[in-house]
């Protein structure tokens, strides 16, 4: 059971936009920056977004991250099939002193 | 750039110690800006974060709860690497291990390691 709460599944048809939920507490999400990672199939994962809407060097402007109180969401636009992957969000957690994962999102592209 | 090159044995008997080394180049472990982090995924638990070692005028580790009687990690500055060891282990530890670099400004895992399956049994 993970600390942070995403649905298990998403999709969407090429050129959609789709959200990824992650839901938390307030000893996590609520007092501590998220970040959102991206890991296709046999691959280490890669970081998307870090505190809540930053996106590395090289990330497309399509994938987008926000927070919202012990909520925060990834959301991807302009949906294309490379897209298709296991999407985890992350953050520290003050009352456990660690860091915190989901237990990740399979997005599928129809 | 930033690499980091794992290197230790798959496959470990149950009771004895895990052992893996994460080699950075590109950066130093002793770096004031960093955090050197160790994850693991496995199909039943997911991603869990183990722990992480860092450099802030003196040497700090934070350990996951759930491994903290278990869970060592080492910096070594004359080799610029990094190691886990994992005491006691049980069929249950069996899982793909990770190193990463974390960097200050970003309190995220953006570099990592290329991961090695480390599998428990006799």
């Amino acid at each position: 059971q993970s600390v942070l709460t995403q649905p298990p599944s998403a999709s969407g048809t090429p050129g959609q936009r789709v959200t990824i939920s992650c839901s938390g507490s307030s000893s996590n999400i609520g007092s501590n920056t998220v970040n959102w990672y991206q890991q296709l199939p046999g691959t280490a994962p890669k970081l998307l977004i870090y505190r809540n809407n930053q996106r590395p060097s090289g990330v497309p402007d399509r994938f987008s991250g926000s927070k919202s109180g012990t909520s925060a969401s990834l959301a991807i636009s302009g949906l294309q099939s490379e897209d298709e992957a296991d999407y985890y969000c992350a953050a520290w957690d003050d009352s456990l002193n660690g860091g915190v994962f989901g237990g990740g999102t399979k997005l599928t592209v129809l | 750039q930033v690499q980091l090159q794992q290197s230790g044995p798959g496959l470990v008997k149950p009771s004895q110690t895990l052992s893996l080394t994460c080699a950075i180049s590109g950066d130093s472990v002793s770096s004031n800006s960093a955090a050197w982090n160790w994850i693991r995924q496995s199909p039943s638990r997911g991603l869990e974060w183990l722990g992480r070692t860092y450099y802030r005028s003196k040497w700090y580790n934070d350990y996951a709860v759930s491994v903290k009687s278990r869970i060592t990690i080492n910096p070594d500055t004359s080799k610029n690497q990094f190691s886990l060891q994992l005491n006691s282990v049980t069929p249950e530890d069996t899982a793909v291990y990770y190193c990463a670099r974390e960097p200050r400004i970003a309190a995220a895992l953006l570099i990592w390691g290329q991961g090695t399956l480390v599998t428990v049994s006799s």
